[in-house]
């Protein structure tokens, strides 16, 4: 089965950028989605399609995926952003959803 | 607006079933596919299968077949995940979340529905 692996945690300062990598096999032939998890709450969706995002989303949440690798990038980081975040893809080969292993982003 | 409203907590036996609800409003359930995520306290998340409520086709996750059934009842807007021979593992919360097709982000999710498997 298809694997999606993340680092459990990443600390960034305020204001400075957090990357958050999602990695799988030739992951960029595929679409990635990003999901962010506030505790005690349901996801929410921040990307799709690798880098779009939903309305109300706000421009500081971006995506890229190439290769084996896809990543979120959240620029100008806020203590409102300290959360799980979650990538996920369609495993055609398995007709499969599958996540991420999640990475829980601290606010230092 | 647009959302999706799970039933409330259960509490069951090892050996039992559970049958959990998701009521849609604000949006034509039919066109939309309905998926079924799990979350047990402290780790991620696991996708259990998805539902076409316009054609109740379904999709089940490997690690599930045989033991969940995803249904609907279209004149109500509700769809439906029924795990049977539940076991203390599959005490978690359990959420609904809608996506345009079966390859598509979900967008909009239910509020979650917490499980508990316990003797």
């Amino acid at each position: 089965s298809y694997v999606l692996t993340q680092p459990p945690s990443v600390s960034v300062a305020p204001g400075k950028t957090a990357r958050i990598t999602c990695g799988g096999n030739n992951i960029g032939s595929k679409s990635v989605h990003w999901y962010q998890q506030k505790p005690g709450q349901a996801p929410v969706l921040v990307i799709y399609y690798d880098s779009d995002r939903p309305s109300g989303i706000p421009e500081r949440f971006s995506g890229s995926n190439s290769g084996n690798t896809a990543t979120l990038t959240i620029s100008r980081v806020e203590a409102g952003d300290e959360a799980d975040y979650y990538c996920q893809v369609w495993d055609s080969s398995s007709d499969h959803q599958v996540f991420g292993t999640g990475t829980k982003v601290t606010v230092l | 607006q647009v959302q999706l409203v799970q039933s409330g907590a259960e509490v069951k036996k090892p050996g039992a079933s559970v049958k959990v609800s998701c009521k849609a409003s604000g949006y034509t359930f039919t066109s939309y596919d309905i998926n079924w995520v799990r979350q047990a306290t402290g780790q991620g998340l696991e996708w259990m299968g998805w539902m076409n409520p316009n054609s109740g086709n379904t999709g089940y996750a490997q690690k599930f077949q045989g033991r969940v059934t995803m249904t609907r009842n279209t004149s109500i807007s509700t769809a439906y995940m029924e795990l049977s021979s539940l076991r203390s593992e599959d005490t978690a919360v359990y959420y609904c979340a809608r996506a345009p097709s079966i390859r598509d982000a979900f967008d909009i999710w239910g509020q979650g529905t917490m499980v508990t498997v316990s003797s």
